[in-house]
């Protein structure tokens, strides 16, 4: 079946540091891969996607790349910000009615 | 504004005592959906429904049930809570034929089942 699976967490970084989440999946097909985060006590929202091979998805800096060969969708931003601290979820989209199956989520923590 | 409004946020219950979780959406979508956030888990699919009358099970059903009955609610119902369905449910929309399959997302209800 599809899955997803994500770099275990808590990440803490200094500001201004390199980031990177890890993300795999297995999906029959060519699923749509997505990155959503979560602000604390609010609902997730969209950060970035990606709809096939090759493709690079990218806002606020953030930037991931579909990875077939792979099958990877791994997140990077090359200077966190303080304000970057939620939880990042990666995803893929199954089916004809494009269900979203989500990995576990990552914490990540900036330090000023 | 547009959005998706769930009500209560926080909700304190005991086992066994019919509630009722509320989801509104303003955005006239078709597509909408529950999920429950646990840690370590990420988000689990309850149930979803692709327009009116139409709804359908997601990954983890058992315990739940839904309705459609009007475009913009899609409440979710636990006729008999137990503890195992303590968790944060997030409800969720977007429009059925968006290519983009951008979820808007409420703030989350925080359920603790004693």
């Amino acid at each position: 079946g599809n899955s997803v699976t994500q770099m275990e967490g808590p990440v803490t970084l200094s500001e201004e540091a390199f980031l990177t989440i890890n993300c795999t999946y297995t999906a029959t097909g060519y699923p749509s891969l997505f990155w959503y985060v979560q602000y604390p006590g609010e609902g997730l929202q969209l950060l970035l996607k990606a709809t096939k091979a090759d493709d690079k998805g990218s806002n606020k800096g953030f930037e991931a790349t579909y990875r077939k060969e792979t099958t990877s969708f791994h997140l990077e931003k090359g200077s966190v910000q303080v304000s970057d601290s939620a939880v990042y979820f990666c995803a893929l989209s199954r089916g004809s009615a494009r269900q979203l199956t989500f990995g576990s989520g990552t914490q990540l923590t900036v330090l000023p | 504004e547009a959005q998706v409004t769930q009500n209560p946020r926080y909700l304190i219950t005991v086992t066994g005592k019919k509630l009722t979780v509320t989801c509104s959406q303003n955005m006239n979508h078709e597509y909408m959906s529950w999920y429950r956030q646990d840690p370590g888990l990420g988000l689990r699919q309850i149930y979803y429904s692709m327009n009116v009358e139409v709804t359908d099970k997601g990954d983890v059903p058992e315990g739940y049930k839904v309705s459609r009955k009007e475009k913009r609610n899609f409440p979710l119902i636990l006729e008999s809570p137990s503890p195992n369905q303590t968790s944060l449910y997030f409800c969720a929309s977007r429009p059925f034929r968006d290519r983009d399959e951008k979820l808007f997302f409420g703030s989350g209800t925080q359920l603790s089942v004693l």
